[in-house]
This record gives C-alpha cells, sequence and structure tokens, in this order.
C-alpha cells in the first residue's frame, strides 16, 4: 500500500542543525522527494534522491535513504528563519506522487 | 523555461453554486497534469492525473471533476459545491518519468460558504 509518515512538527535554533524525518511503505519508487511549502504558497521541490543511492548532499541540504527500513531523512545545515514553512517527503511507486503529511518547521531566532 | 500559470488565487463560493479552476502549462508539451487539494490540517490529496488529452483518472470519489480540452491546459469543475469542497486547490505538470518530480502552481484558495 502506499502510506507515507513524517512527524507533524519540529522545532529549532537559528544556526542550529534540523531532520526531518519520513517512513515509507512502497519499496518500487523510483525516486523519493523533498519539497517545501511556504505559508499561502504552492510547494517547491528542493531535492530528490534516487532509490538506488544512499545519500544526496546539495549546500545546506543532505538526504539520507535506508531502503532496508524504508526510512528517508533531510538534514538542513546552519538553519535560518527562512527555512521555516512545512516539508513534505513524497514517494511514486505508480508515477504519482504520494505525499506525507507534511512537518512544520518553526525556527526559533 | 516552462511555467505553470494557475488562477484564481483566491475564491469565495457559495454551497450549490458551479466552480471552475484554471491551469495552464506553458514550455513544455504533452505533460502529466494533477489536481491535488490540500484541506486544513495539512495532508495533499491527489485528486485527479491526466497523461494525455481525454485521459484522466480519479483517484478520490468526490463531488469534482477535471477536464483536458488542450493538451497544456487542465481543470476542474464542481456542478455544485459542498462545504467540504473547502480547500488549498494546487495543480502540477511533470515529465513522463518523474525524474525532477513535479512542478506546482501557486494554489487557489477555495472557501465554500
Amino acid at each position: 500500500g502506499e502510506d507515507v509518515e513524517q512527524s507533524l512538527f519540529l522545532s529549532v535554533r537559528e544556526g542550529d542543525s534540523s531532520v526531518i524525518n519520513c517512513t515509507y511503505t512502497d519499496s518500487s519508487s523510483t525516486y523519493l522527494y523533498w519539497y517545501k511549502q511556504e505559508p499561502g504558497a504552492g510547494l517547491q521541490l528542493l531535492t530528490y534522491i534516487f532509490s538506488n543511492m544512499d545519500m544526496k548532499q546539495d549546500q545546506r541540504l543532505t538526504v539520507l535513504l535506508n531502503k532496508k527500513d524504508k526510512h528517508l531523512s533531510l538534514r538542513i545545515a546552519d538553519t535560518q528563519t527562512g527555512d521555516s514553512a512545512i516539508y513534505f517527503c513524497a514517494e511514486d511507486p505508480t508515477n504519482k506522487l504520494i505525499f506525507g503529511t507534511g512537518t512544520l518547521l518553526a525556527v526559533q531566532p | 523555461s516552462q511555467t505553470i500559470h494557475q488562477w484564481p488565487a483566491t475564491l469565495v463560493q457559495p454551497v450549490g453554486s458551479p466552480l471552475s479552476l484554471e491551469c495552464t502549462v506553458e514550455g513544455t508539451s504533452n505533460p502529466n497534469l494533477y489536481w491535488y487539494r490540500q484541506a486544513a490540517g495539512r495532508g495533499l490529496q491527489l485528486l485527479f492525473y491526466s497523461i494525455g488529452i481525454d485521459q484522466i483518472s480519479s483517484e478520490v470519489p468526490q463531488n469534482l471533476s477535471a477536464s483536458r480540452p488542450q493538451d497544456r491546459q487542465f481543470i476542474l469543475s464542481s456542478k455544485k459545491l459542498l462545504l467540504s469542497d473547502s480547500g488549498f486547490y494546487l495543480c502540477a505538470w511533470s515529465e513522463e518519468n518523474l525524474n525532477y518530480g513535479y512542478t506546482f502552481g501557486s494554489g487557489t484558495r477555495l472557501t465554500v460558504v
């Protein structure tokens, strides 16, 4: 079945690292994605990882994939107030994106 | 470059009135097109997707319908809105192989009163 789960809320201090976690159920996804949604806006693709990779780094973002445990994480280094948003992970088992519930990241100055 | 346009940005409609939300994509041909709804509480629910003209799939039974009159135009409609249709509607497009994920429109905030 298709089910993607995330914790609902994460609060960090500015300058700290943020780690947002996600678990998914369908191992047939070719790619796994992280999207960012700022208040009242559409979703912005942050990064994605091919399913046969363990890690991908893109500037302040690091994606880790544990296929055995079906666990995906997004690490944001040196978190800034502008990183405050809802972060969605997503899988694509059937050529359609299935989104998690989203994690609200609150960055305290 | 490709762009996606979605309008209107906000809409307040009475119960029982019709609905038409429009989404167009520029700079690509034969895109996959999607309509999502984001209700209060944040989750994104896939409503419809289309891999071509006259090829529209519905993901959940509901009060809404979708049409694709042109290759790069996707319309979400309802004949009679319900209170439960309120939400944030997002249109998205993708290439066939999804390598680069979806690109989303800016969304329409629909409030049914």
